[in-house]
């Protein structure tokens, strides 16, 4: 069974700073796909990034990227110059199949951007 | 583009009821995808339908059952309610095509059991 492990509970970083959040994830697939989730206080859970498996790539988008490292099974989101609108809570997670919408979730990685 | 709509926003039910919760997709998508928030067990994918079928289904107990109307609306319902149940319920709205991965989720319904 997959497994999706987030290490960090809280975490908080200054206005303006570089912030990564790590991720680690178990399973027996080669093709899947990795996520990273933002949860603000709204409870609307919004995708911030996405990152193919068979992607050796990292994912960019704008200020967030993620450092996908496939034999380590290790997917951080790295977030810079960061703002008061990021503080949410961040979840992690994993598809195994496109097109099941079957997300395993990590425990999640609360963020505060302090200004 | 409209987006998610769940309905109720909080709900609030005695042990031993039942409740049924509502999800508007966004238009055209036509799969829909249900999951259970709490403290305790985080995020957990219950089940999920497309074109009226449900395709998957997570470890739930049979208390716990959904279906999808030909306009993509979906309902969740859960029976004989039990204390555990209280929790934040998150729809997600798909457009359900192969090799398709992006979920768009909805504000939830909070449920609270008394």
């Amino acid at each position: 069974a997959q497994t999706v492990t987030q290490s960090q509970p809280e975490m908080s970083v200054q206005e303006a700073e570089t912030v990564t959040l790590s991720c680690t994830y178990d399973t027996s697939e080669s093709n899947y796909y990795l996520f990273w989730y933002k949860q603000p206080p709204s409870r609307q859970m919004i995708l911030v990034i996405r990152q193919e498996a068979y992607k050796q790539q990292n994912a960019t988008e704008n200020r967030f990227s993620v450092n996908f490292q496939k034999a380590a099974k290790s997917f951080s989101l790295k977030i810079s110059d960061s703002q008061l609108g990021d503080t949410a809570m961040y979840f992690c997670a994993f598809m195994g199949q496109a097109g099941t919408y079957k997300y395993i979730f990590g425990t999640g990685t609360r963020l505060k951007v302090l200004a | 583009k409209a987006g998610v709509t769940q309905t109720p926003r909080y709900l609030i039910k005695t042990r031993g009821q039942q409740v049924t919760l509502s999800c508007s997709p966004i238009s055209g998508h036509r799969s829909v995808s249900w999951y259970q928030q709490t403290p305790g067990q985080g995020l957990q994918f219950l089940f999920e339908y497309f074109s009226e079928t449900q395709r998957n289904k997570g470890n739930f107990p049979g208390r716990f059952s959904g279906r999808q109307f030909s306009n993509s609306r979906s309902e969740m319902n859960v029976s004989t309610l039990e204390l555990g149940d209280s929790a934040l319920y998150l729809c997600a709205s798909s457009n359900g095509q192969p090799g398709d991965t992006e979920a768009f989720f909805g504000q939830g319904t909070r449920l609270t059991v008394v």
